[in-house]
This record gives C-alpha cells, structure tokens and sequence, in this order.
C-alpha cells in the first residue's frame, strides 16, 4: 500500500538531547513537510522540501534540522536548542510544488522530560 | 502577519443536521483555500479546496464558500454524520504554491 509513514508513534527523551524523527514516503511525492501540532492549536510548518537535496525553512525552524538524501525520506532532528520540544509533529508530502491536497503520516508524539 | 484563523473551537451538532464551521483568513493574496479533517490520533486529511477565484464548490456532501469581500471561508457539512465528528482545519495556500498555512482548528461533535 502507498503511503507516508511516521515512527516511531511515541517518542520521551531527556532534556538536551537531540533526537530524530523518521519520515518515510512511498507515493512518489517530490515534496515533503514537517508540521509541528500543540494541543488545540493548529498546524505550524517547520521545514519543507520541494525536491531532493533541497530545503527551506518554515515559521518555526528554529532548533530544528532537517535532510532531503532521498526522495522518500525526509528525517527531522529536534535539537537541544529547541525552547519547548514537546509537542505532535506531523510529516506529509504531496505531488509537488502547486499540489493542495497533502498526505499526511499519523504522526510522533514526543516528549521531553 | 498573515494568518489564518477560526471562529468557533467547539461545534455541537445533532446527527442528522447541517454543519457550518468558519474560517476567517487575512492574506488576500492566497490562491488556494482548503479544508482538511483530523480524526482523533491521526494526521490530517483533505477534504476539498476551492480557487480564490471560486465563490463555491461542492462536494460530496461538503460545500465550501468562499467570500473575499469579507475574507471568510465556511465548510458546510450536509447530514452530519457520527464519522463526522474530527477536527476541521482551515488552509491557504501562497502565491508559490509550495507552502500550506493552517488555521487553529474546530472541533465538530456530532450528538447521536
């Protein structure tokens, strides 16, 4: 089955540690994103990748990192300079630059304790 | 700075009735509005767009109306369904096409 993939689904690291979250896509997509979701509160981009080997940041890059090596896969990495790491993050991808309509994985709850 | 907003966080709805959920949005300059669906644990998914261009557009059993005068965009939901029941978020999508704003999100309930 084609689809875009997340995990792990529930992530707890310490504080201070960088910790990378896995994105995983088989529908042949060239862009992908990473959204991060805090409770009752909507979607805010972090990165995006239009093509491979290329990325941009988003509103809220700032203590994030990300690669585009392959097409399917598009790892983000919390870093230990991010304020408030807690939170939902959601990765998707779509056909390409112009598509509305993105897929998006079930996402990675991570904690940070 | 631009931004793209809900009314209401709450929506209770009896089975069987209609839904509207609203969206008020501040770039004009976006070409693309859009609505997505988040079940509970799960990631969003589309519902329908519609072109800046566009006043409406139906699908099935949704609706979306877009009125620029006022920059308010509304998910009409026919025969609420208990499936219903998610969280409904509002998008736009920039000149570049290559970036989704969201909006914060309304939760619809659907009482059985």
């Amino acid at each position: 089955d084609g689809g875009i993939t997340q995990s792990p689904k529930y992530l707890f690291r310490k504080e201070g540690q960088n910790v990378t979250l896995s994105c995983e896509q088989n529908l042949n997509h060239d862009a992908m994103y990473w959204y991060r979701q805090d409770p009752g509160q909507g979607l805010r981009l972090i990165y995006y990748s239009q093509i491979v080997n290329d990325f941009q940041k988003g509103d809220i890059a700032e203590g994030y990192s990300v690669s585009r090596e392959k097409k399917e896969s598009f790892p983000l990495t919390v870093t230990s300079a991010q304020k408030n790491p807690t939170a939902f993050y959601l990765c998707a991808s779509s056909i390409g630059q112009g598509s509305t309509e993105a897929f998006f994985g079930q996402g990675t709850r991570l904690t940070v304790v | 700075g631009e931004s793209v907003g809900l009314h209401l966080p709450t929506l209770s709805v009896q089975e069987g009735d209609n839904s509207i959920i609203n969206c008020a949005y501040s770039n004009s300059a976006s070409d693309y509005f859009i609505w997505y669906k988040q079940e509970s644990g799960k990631g969003p998914q589309f519902i329908i767009d519609i072109r800046s261009n566009m006043d409406k557009r139906q699908g099935q059993r949704v609706t979306v109306l877009l009125n620029k005068t006022v920059k308010h965009l509304s998910l009409q939901i026919a025969a609420t369904q208990p499936g219903d029941s998610a969280v409904y978020f509002c998008a736009e999508r920039n000149n570049a096409g290559n970036m989704l704003t969201f909006g914060g999100g309304t939760r619809l309930m659907v009482k059985p």
